[in-house]
């Protein structure tokens, strides 16, 4: 079992719908999290990281649910530039390391 | 601001060569960690680096190897390159927080 799984997609929107995506991790101890996006051949940039009360960040909001070990990440009025794959990430501080788990990205298509 | 730079863009190699990838952090950030690729997956853990020392080690194979210098850039090394190891080979800098900042990528191509 991967240690963070996402659905790969894609999810085919028009522009101004809401879209939701859901990951789910494996390690109990992970203590952070993040969504990261990433263009084609392009790096992963950060997009926001997600708190146990929950956060929003104008169009996006972020959900952690520690106790089933799932985070959301919902997009509202999408626009054609939200185009991309979007990576849920989790940290885990292991033996002074804060190395990031990937999940393998769910690549969203906002269509005119 | 600088941001995360990385040196070069782009690399073809052929197999059994050694390749050295460097990685400048942002301004104030003194761990670094590289991450591979492959096409179709997330970033893969390879190394963390803070302060100079090794913090941690994804599972790579010793072909691999890094090191962070006094002014926290760093170098990852691959010995004896495989087709396998085609990918972008991405940098990663981080200050006090668990926040990583990636730069634009080292694309290696082993033909």
């Amino acid at each position: 079992r991967k240690e963070v799984e996402q659905d790969p997609g894609p999810f085919n929107v028009p522009e101004g719908a809401t879209v939701a995506f859901n990951c789910t991790y494996s390690n109990s101890a992970s203590q952070s999290f993040f969504w990261y996006r990433q263009d084609c051949r392009k790096e992963p940039k950060l997009l926001m990281s997600v708190y146990s009360s929950g956060n929003e960040d104008g169009r996006f909001t972020a959900q952690l649910n520690r106790a089933s070990q799932y985070i959301s990440l919902l997009i509202r009025d999408s626009k054609l530039s939200d185009s991309a794959t979007y990576l849920c990430v989790v940290s885990t501080l292991d033996t002074g390391r804060r190395a990031l788990t990937f999940g393998s990205g769910t690549r969203l298509q906002v269509q005119p | 601001d600088a941001g995360v730079t990385q040196s070069p863009t782009h690399l073809i190699k052929t197999r059994g060569q050694h390749v050295t990838l460097r990685c400048s952090p942002i301004s104030g950030h003194k761990s670094v960690s590289w991450y591979q690729q492959v096409l179709g997956q997330g970033p893969q853990f390879i190394f963390q680096y803070y302060e100079k020392e090794e913090r941690g080690r994804g599972n790579f194979p010793d072909r691999f190897s890094a090191r962070q210098f006094p002014n926290y850039s760093s170098e990852l090394n691959v010995n004896a390159l495989l087709l396998g190891d085609s990918a972008l080979y991405l940098c990663a800098s981080s200050g006090d927080t668990y926040e990583q900042y990636f730069g634009p990528g080292t694309r290696l191509t082993v033909t």
